[in-house]
């Protein structure tokens, strides 16, 4: 049992490419979410998978997409990277309304 | 959307001594308070969490009061000991979606 298992673990980009960040989890999480975490400011929210088939966007959605390929998957993508994506990328899982989130290791996206 | 306010941004406290860390939601809607714990390069882990039906609630060392109509909500961890620094947040949940305080950076002072 992996729970939420994040790939890669590390990347370096350069301004204007393009890159999807991968995200599966083992938990039969039904909600998925997208987090990015700067210096100073906590986790915010970037989109999200209310359910296996919906996206919906969070606070920081633009630059991002995403998708919900079936229940275990949800991918980030950043189609063309600005420096001002550089930040530490979270998954997250959460079974039903009262349980809680359940995290991946994070990606540590850098973009020169 | 929701809110979320935390303080201190930085606590240090001798070992065996009390840490408060407090936040404030701005909706009266949320329902459901989180803490996480983050040591350094680490995944955010859940410590406690607290439903917006209960005032308070404890697991050993660790507590959660929650004041629904103050809008606030603390933890408090008592004893403290040198694995307890780490960054902690605080988080409200509203419509589904959580909301992070900016967390707090907790150093025990042996």
């Amino acid at each position: 049992n992996a729970g939420v298992t994040q790939t890669p673990k590390f990347q370096v980009l350069k301004t204007g490419q393009s890159m999807t960040l991968q995200c599966a989890q083992d938990m039969n999480h039904n909600s998925m979410y997208w987090y990015r975490q700067d210096p100073g400011m906590g986790l915010r929210l970037i989109y999200y998978s209310a359910s296996e088939g919906t996206t919906d966007k969070g606070e920081v959605p633009n630059g991002y997409n995403v998708s919900r390929l079936n229940k275990r998957e949800f991918s980030l993508r950043l189609e063309s990277a600005a420096p001002s994506q550089t930040s530490v990328y979270f998954c997250a899982g959460r079974v039903e309304i009262y349980q809680p989130q359940h995290f991946g290791d994070g990606t540590r996206l850098s973009i020169l | 959307g929701e809110n979320v306010e935390q303080h201190p941004s930085t606590l240090s406290v001798q070992e065996g001594d009390s840490a408060v860390i407090k936040c404030t939601y701005s909706d009266s809607a949320s329902n459901y308070f989180p803490w996480y714990k983050q040591e350094l390069g680490k995944r955010p882990q859940l410590i406690i969490d607290i439903r917006s039906n209960v005032g308070e609630k404890k697991d050993q060392r660790i507590a959660v009061t929650l004041n629904k109509t103050a809008k606030h909500f603390s933890l408090h961890i008592t004893e403290t000991q040198p694995e307890d620094s780490a960054v902690y947040f605080c988080a409200a949940r509203f419509l589904g979606k959580l909301s992070f305080g900016a967390g707090t950076t907790v150093t025990v002072r042996a």
